[in-house]
Formats: C-alpha cells, sequence, structure tokens
C-alpha cells in the first residue's frame, strides 16, 4: 500500500496569514493526488484534485502544487470558515490512501 | 444537481452485519464509481473500497476483503454491506462518488454503533 503522511498534524495560525500543509507519498502516484476539507459533523469536500486542479466552487485562496513524492495544499489568506481538518489521498492505486490529516485551528 | 443521500444511524451488536444505503440523484449513475470511506471517533478517513455501477466489479482495500460488499441495484443506489461487526468498526461511513480519481460528491454519512 502507499503511504501518505501529512505535515503538520495541526497547526494555529491567524486570519489573512498563509498556511502551508504537506503530504508525502512513499511510492509514486503520479498527478492522482487530491485533497479534502472536512469539518466536524460534515461530509468531506473535494478542494484539489490531480495536484492542481481546484473544484468548482471552491475559493481560489485554495492551491495545490508540488510533485512526486511531496505535494502541498496553500490556503493564500487562511479565513475564519477554513478551520477544519485536511487530508490528502492519492488514487493512483488501489488501496486509495489517505493522509493521517492535518488539524487547522484559528490563533 | 448531483446527490448522494444515505440511509440512516444503525446500532448493531458484535457479530452482526450491517448495510448501508446511498441513493444517487441528478448525474447518470452507471458513469462514475462509488467509493466507500469510512472515520472511526477520533480518526482519520479510511478508504474501503468502490463499486463500478456500470460493470458491477469491485475493489477493496485488503483489511475489509471477506467482511465487505459492495453492491448496486435499479441504476440509483448503492450499498455496502459490512458483516463479522467488531467493536472498532464503529465509524461514520460515507458513499462518495469517483470523478477523474477523485471523491467529489459525497453522502450525508452513516453513523454505524457497534455495542453489545
Amino acid at each position: 500500500d502507499i503511504q501518505m503522511t501529512q505535515s503538520p498534524s495541526s497547526l494555529s495560525a491567524s486570519v489573512g496569514d498563509r498556511v502551508t500543509i504537506t503530504c508525502r507519498a512513499s511510492q509514486t502516484v503520479g498527478l492522482f493526488l487530491n485533497w479534502y476539507q472536512h469539518k466536524s459533523g460534515k461530509a468531506p469536500e473535494l478542494l484539489i484534485y490531480t495536484v492542481n486542479s481546484l473544484q468548482t466552487g471552491v475559493p481560489s485562496r485554495f492551491r495545490g502544487g508540488g510533485s512526486g513524492p511531496d505535494f502541498t495544499l496553500t490556503i493564500t489568506s487562511l479565513q475564519p470558515e477554513d478551520v477544519a481538518t485536511y487530508y490528502c489521498q492519492q488514487t493512483y492505486s488501489i488501496p486509495h490512501t489517505f493522509g493521517q490529516g492535518t488539524k487547522v485551528e484559528l490563533k | 444537481q448531483a446527490q448522494l443521500v444515505q440511509s440512516g444511524a444503525e446500532m448493531k451488536k458484535p457479530g452482526a452485519s450491517v448495510r448501508v444505503s446511498c441513493k444517487t440523484s441528478g448525474y447518470i449513475f452507471t458513469g462514475y464509481y462509488i467509493n466507500w470511506v469510512r472515520q472511526a471517533p477520533g480518526q482519520g478517513l479510511e478508504w474501503m473500497g468502490r463499486i463500478d455501477p456500470s460493470s458491477g466489479d469491485t475493489h477493496f482495500a485488503e483489511k475489509f476483503q471477506g467482511r465487505v460488499a459492495m453492491t448496486t441495484d435499479t441504476s440509483i443506489s448503492a450499498y455496502m454491506e459490512l458483516t463479522g461487526l467488531r467493536f472498532d468498526d464503529t465509524a461514520v461511513y460515507y458513499c462518495a462518488r469517483g470523478y477523474l480519481g477523485a471523491c467529489d460528491i459525497w453522502g450525508q454519512g452513516t453513523l454505524v454503533t457497534v455495542s453489545s
């Protein structure tokens, strides 16, 4: 199985800050790297697919980037509604493993 | 507008089985995979497997092999059945549509509680 390792596990930042989350794959995942936002009590939402494609309706402050094995999710200007846990996922090979998550809180 | 609506919460005893349904609308059902993902209390997201509604082909994570079944019917609904339930199967189970390799639309989640 491909292991996806996110860092940091949690972070605290102020409104307006630039926030970057990293996801490292244990094997190649090609371009099949996605990012999700998960708020407590709600279903996860797709933010970014195929490394850097912004899902329809997602604010442009969310940006995906990188290339194997390291990928990034950047929030260019953190907003209060961005408080959530963020997950990367590879869909290059089965099982489609998720990272362990990064919890983003407001300072 | 595409939508996935799941069945309600379940409480089961250890060793029992549970079946969660996922009713779709607003898109061509056979054109997209249905993935199943779960989240245990305090844990992260875990991909369980997926089904291709056009063929019925399934792929499962190895840890669920032999205990999980994924099926579809009537061109709008998908089902996930998990047998031999254990306490650590307590989780919220989600169905999610597969698009370009990602899960783009999610059901609201179904809480399955395993308790004696």
